[in-house]
């Protein structure tokens, strides 16, 4: 079974420019996660997709940043124009839903991360 | 607010020597406690959970962890290192009736031949 993938790995834009990471979970999961580490800090919440719907998006920093996830299936995060402060590892984690035979903590399941560097 | 705390930036053994990777947390309720680890360019990989019962749990790679519910702390235990063990640890929680998780911010762990 194919894990979480995220493209690009790595990204390097300029000040002021967009870029749009994007994450596959693993098949079936309902619940997407983005989570973002910045220079050796803690891994921080920025949104959780249940489908296609926004549960909680309280972790994402401004409105330069926007998260969709058409269809229910992959997800994309566009950082628009991107800061110096945006650098850091982008990390997408997808779970199933909890169900009366799956429970509400089952681990999440992390991609590689990418890479953003802002300069 | 709700926090975790790894109070080491870096944790040195030799191998064969038991390990200790601390973890405290700040957050209301019985939250559900996680070990992940990341490898070089690899992402999260899932170690163990504590959701209830013995405060004892065994995950992966002879890795253990104890949870204390006094003093708020889910450390992370293996009783004889691999120099393979070496990685970055991240504790986390999971507050109840939400899905996302709270991390510390990492602890290196060193283990040398």
């Amino acid at each position: 079974e194919a894990g979480v993938t995220q493209f690009p790995s790595h990204s390097v834009i300029e000040k002021g420019q967009t870029v749009t990471l994007r994450c596959d979970p693993i098949s079936g999961h309902d619940n997407l996660y983005w989570y973002r580490r910045v220079m050796g800090k803690e891994i921080k919440f920025l949104l959780h997709f249940v489908k296609e719907s926004k549960q909680d998006e309280s972790g994402m920093p401004n409105n330069r940043f926007l998260a969709e996830r058409t269809g229910g299936t992959y997800s994309t995060l566009k950082v628009q124009p991107a800061e110096l402060e945006d650098s850091g590892v982008y990390f997408c984690a997808s779970s199933p839903l909890a169900s009366g035979a799956r429970p509400r903590y089952n681990e999440q399941f992390f991609g590689p991360g990418t890479r953003l560097t802002v300069l | 607010a709700q926090s975790v705390a790894q109070p080491e930036d870096q944790v040195n053994v030799a191998e064969g020597n038991p390990l200790t990777v601390k973890c405290t947390y700040s957050v209301s309720g019985n939250p559900y406690l996680f070990w992940y680890v990341q490898y070089p360019n690899r992402g999260l990989q899932f170690l163990l959970k504590y959701i209830t019962g013995d405060n004892l749990v065994k995950g992966s790679y002879g890795f253990e962890a104890e949870f204390n519910k006094s003093q708020t702390s889910f450390h992370l235990k293996k009783p004889s290192a691999l120099v393979s063990d070496s990685a970055l640890y991240f504790c986390a929680v999971r507050p109840v009736y939400t899905g996302k998780l709270i991390f510390g911010q990492g602890t290196t762990l060193q283990v040398k031949p």
